[in-house]
C-alpha cells in the first residue's frame, strides 16, 4: 500500500491556473474510477473538492476539475484565488478493497 | 446536515489501548460505509481502516492489521476503531469519515474534526 505520489508543493499568482498531479500504479488510480481529491487548511479537516475523477460536490466552485490519464490523475484549479492556498491530497481505491492517499501537496498562491 | 463527533483520543502509554468513538447524525447511518483517517503532526492522510454499511465487512491498512478493530452499532449510528499496541508513530489525529457508498469503501465525502491520540510515556 505504497502511498501515491505527489509533487510536495506548487504555486501560482492570483488569476492564474495551476496542476496538481497524482501518480498511482494500475492497482489504484489507473484501474478504478475511485480517484478523489481533498483540501485542507491548516488545523482543520480535509473537504472532498472532486470525486469519481472528475465530478465536482454541490458547493465546490467550477474553478476546481478533475481528470485522469493511465495512472495519473489531476487537479485543476483555474482563477487561483487566495482562499485556495492550502494543502491538498489525492485519494484513490485499490485493489485490495483499501483505499490510499497521496503525500500531500502545499499549495501557494503568490 | 451530515454531522460527524469523535471522541476517545487522549494520551496513553505504549503499548497501551484506547477505543475511538464517532457519532453520525444527518443521514441514514446504516446505510453507508465508515472510514478512520489518520494524520501525524505536520504529516499527510493516511487511511487507517473501513467498515461497511452492514458492519458485515471491515478493511485495514497493513500498518495497523491486527491491533486495530473497527467497529459499528447502527442503532446508536456510531462507528468505533479499538486501537491496541499503541506505538509512539501512531500518534496523529484520528479522523472519522462518512464513505460514499454501501460498500466497499471508495471515498469519504464528509469528515469529522477529530481527536488526538498521543502515545508517550
Amino acid at each position: 500500500q505504497s502511498a501515491l505520489t505527489q509533487p510536495a508543493s506548487v504555486s501560482g499568482s492570483p488569476g492564474q491556473s495551476i496542476t496538481i498531479s497524482c501518480t498511482g500504479t494500475s492497482s489504484d488510480v489507473g484501474g478504478y474510477k475511485y480517484v478523489s481529491w481533498y483540501q485542507q487548511h491548516p488545523g482543520k479537516a480535509p473537504k472532498l473538492m472532486i470525486y469519481d475523477v472528475s465530478y465536482r460536490p454541490s458547493g465546490v466552485p467550477d474553478r476546481f476539475s478533475g481528470s485522469k490519464s493511465g495512472n495519473t490523475a489531476s487537479l485543476t484549479i483555474s482563477g487561483l484565488q487566495t482562499e485556495d492556498e492550502a494543502d491538498y491530497y489525492c485519494s484513490s481505491y485499490t485493489s485490495s478493497s483499501t483505499l490510499v492517499f497521496g503525500g500531500g501537496t502545499k499549495l501557494t498562491v503568490l | 446536515e451530515v454531522q460527524l463527533l469523535e471522541s476517545g483520543g487522549g494520551l496513553v502509554q505504549p503499548g497501551g489501548s484506547l477505543r475511538l468513538s464517532c457519532r453520525a447524525s444527518g443521514f441514514t447511518f446504516s446505510r453507508y460505509a465508515m472510514n478512520w483517517v489518520r494524520q501525524a503532526p505536520g504529516k499527510g492522510l493516511e487511511w487507517v481502516s473501513g467498515i461497511s454499511g452492514s458492519g458485515g465487512s471491515t478493511y485495514y491498512a497493513d500498518s495497523v492489521k491486527g491491533r486495530f478493530t473497527i467497529s459499528r452499532d447502527n442503532s446508536k449510528n456510531t462507528v468505533f476503531l479499538q486501537v491496541n499496541s499503541l506505538r509512539a508513530e501512531d500518534t496523529a489525529v484520528y479522523y472519522c469519515a462518512k464513505d460514499r457508498y454501501g460498500d466497499p469503501v471508495t471515498f469519504a465525502d464528509f469528515w469529522g474534526q477529530g481527536t488526538l491520540v498521543t502515545v508517550s510515556s
